[in-house]
């Protein structure tokens, strides 16, 4: 099945710089990538995703980015704020859908004052 | 207002005592799933439902049984809790489609003692 690593774990920046997150998967066969939000004691939220047609995609301050050739992609978020602090989760499919999300184990991000 | 509830949200129980933990959700969603989330681990597939009266394991479904035989509810069942089912669960729901967006519950805090 697919393989899904994440990194960095934990990542501290300044507010105002940018964030990445790197994820890696196994199967060249996954095509579709969302990535999801969690704030301390809630529920993961989707921010963005994206399929395998496409090789960027953005979203205000907010972009990822596929590498179909070595199976990676990365969550960038720019003008980094206090609200940006979560845990972030990259996930695989493939199949297209949701149905059967692979996970990473998730990056926890700290945007300091 | 178009949510997913879990109930109950935290739960201590002893080894072996059957428990449910229910999931519903009001926004006609075909697709319903289960994940339970570890640290480090980060969120692992139960079980889903593609629609009412079908269903497939995740990858994690050793323990656990799962029905669907309403549109509307999706619960989980642990016939015989071990403390390694100590976890917190979250349940998801989504309209197949263009948009594959995961909408989680708050999720369900379950210690096994």
């Amino acid at each position: 099945g697919e393989n899904v690593e994440q990194h960095p774990s934990t990542l501290s920046v300044q507010e105002g710089d940018s964030a990445v997150i790197k994820c890696t998967y196994s199967d060249s066969a996954s095509n579709y990538f969302p990535w999801y939000k969690q704030e301390l004691g809630k529920r993961p939220q989707l921010i963005i995703d994206i399929r395998s047609n496409v090789g960027e995609k953005k979203d205000q301050r907010i972009a990822v980015t596929l590498n179909k050739t070595a199976k990676h992609f990365s969550l960038h978020i720019t003008e980094t704020q206090p609200e940006d602090s979560a845990v972030y989760f990259c996930a695989a499919s493939m199949d297209g859908t949701a149905s059967k999300l692979t996970f990473g184990t998730g990056t926890r991000l700290q945007v300091t004052l | 207002e178009a949510q997913v509830t879990q109930n109950p949200r935290y739960l201590i129980t002893v080894t072996g005592k059957k428990l449910t933990v229910t999931c519903s959700q009001n926004m006609n969603h075909e697709y319903m799933s289960w994940y339970r989330q570890d640290p480090g681990l980060g969120l692992r597939q139960i079980y889903y439902s593609m629609n009412v009266e079908v269903t497939d394991k995740g990858d994690v479904p050793e323990g656990y049984k799962v029905s669907r035989k309403e549109k509307r509810n999706f619960p989980l069942i642990l016939e015989s809790p071990s403390p390694n089912q100590t976890s917190l669960y979250f349940c998801a729901s989504s309209l197949p489609g263009a948009s594959w967006e995961l909408f989680f519950g708050e999720g369900s805090r379950l210690t096994v003692l």
